[in-house]
């Protein structure tokens, strides 16, 4: 079964631009969540959507946003980019949407740099 | 919200040697997932435990809840190189999200 894929891997934008980046969930899995990884802040949640709703969202301002498509496909839109936007962007998908063991299966990230 | 502190933050170590590291909150953890991360990629779950006391083993790794739920290690027998990564514990908060501790980087070298 082939793992949760994110394109591109790698990209470079400049100040003021906005991005796009893509996630496609391991076949079956319908919540997609989205976390920025960066070395001052560690791991940090972004964003949930499950069948095609926002079900959770992280402390990140409104210049972050995303999707998700009916085939369970979603992405984040970054707009109006800042050099603090730097940072390894992380899909992951889950199959089973428990509250108590929420398992999450990772992408190998988008590496976004802003300069 | 929840923190998880992790400890050491970084740990070196030669092969063959065993090493521990540590995850622990002010509060109880309905649950709790140890990943491994290696350089430029996602992490990789490695395991989950529930129950308190849970004690759990994945080769020469071995994963321990304690009674209260409030804390959880992580032991590597006889590290090799291949287990170099970032090892972040995460645990899943009242409204669903998967908050992560800030890892501990282990470096086995040769």
């Amino acid at each position: 079964k082939a793992g949760v894929t994110q394109t591109p891997r790698y990209l470079i934008k400049t100040r003021g631009q906005q991005v796009t980046l893509s996630c496609s969930p391991i076949s079956g899995h319908r919540s997609v969540s989205w976390y920025q990884q960066t070395p001052g802040q560690g791991l940090q949640f972004l964003f949930e959507y499950f069948s095609e709703t926002q079900r959770n969202k992280g402390n990140f301002p409104g210049r972050f946003s995303g999707r998700q498509f009916s085939n369970s496909r979603s992405e984040m839109n970054v707009s109006t980019l800042e050099l603090g936007d730097s940072a390894l962007y992380l899909c992951a998908s889950s199959l089973i949407v428990q509250k108590t063991s929420y398992e999450q299966y990772f992408g190998p990230g988008t590496r976004l740099t802003v300069t | 919200t929840q923190l998880l502190e992790q400890s050491p933050q970084f740990l070196s170590i030669q092969e063959g040697e065993n090493l521990t590291v540590y995850c622990n909150s002010s509060s109880v953890f309905s649950s709790l997932q140890w990943y491994r991360q290696e350089p430029g990629e996602g992490p990789v779950l490695l395991v989950t435990v529930v129950t308190g006391g849970e004690v759990k083993k994945l080769k020469r790794l071995t994963f321990q809840f304690g009674d209260a739920r409030k804390d959880s290690s992580l032991h590597i027998t006889a590290a090799q190189p291949g287990d170099t990564g970032l090892y972040l514990c995460a645990e899943t908060d009242s409204w669903g999200k998967l908050q992560f501790g800030a890892g501990t980087q282990v470096v086995v070298t040769p």
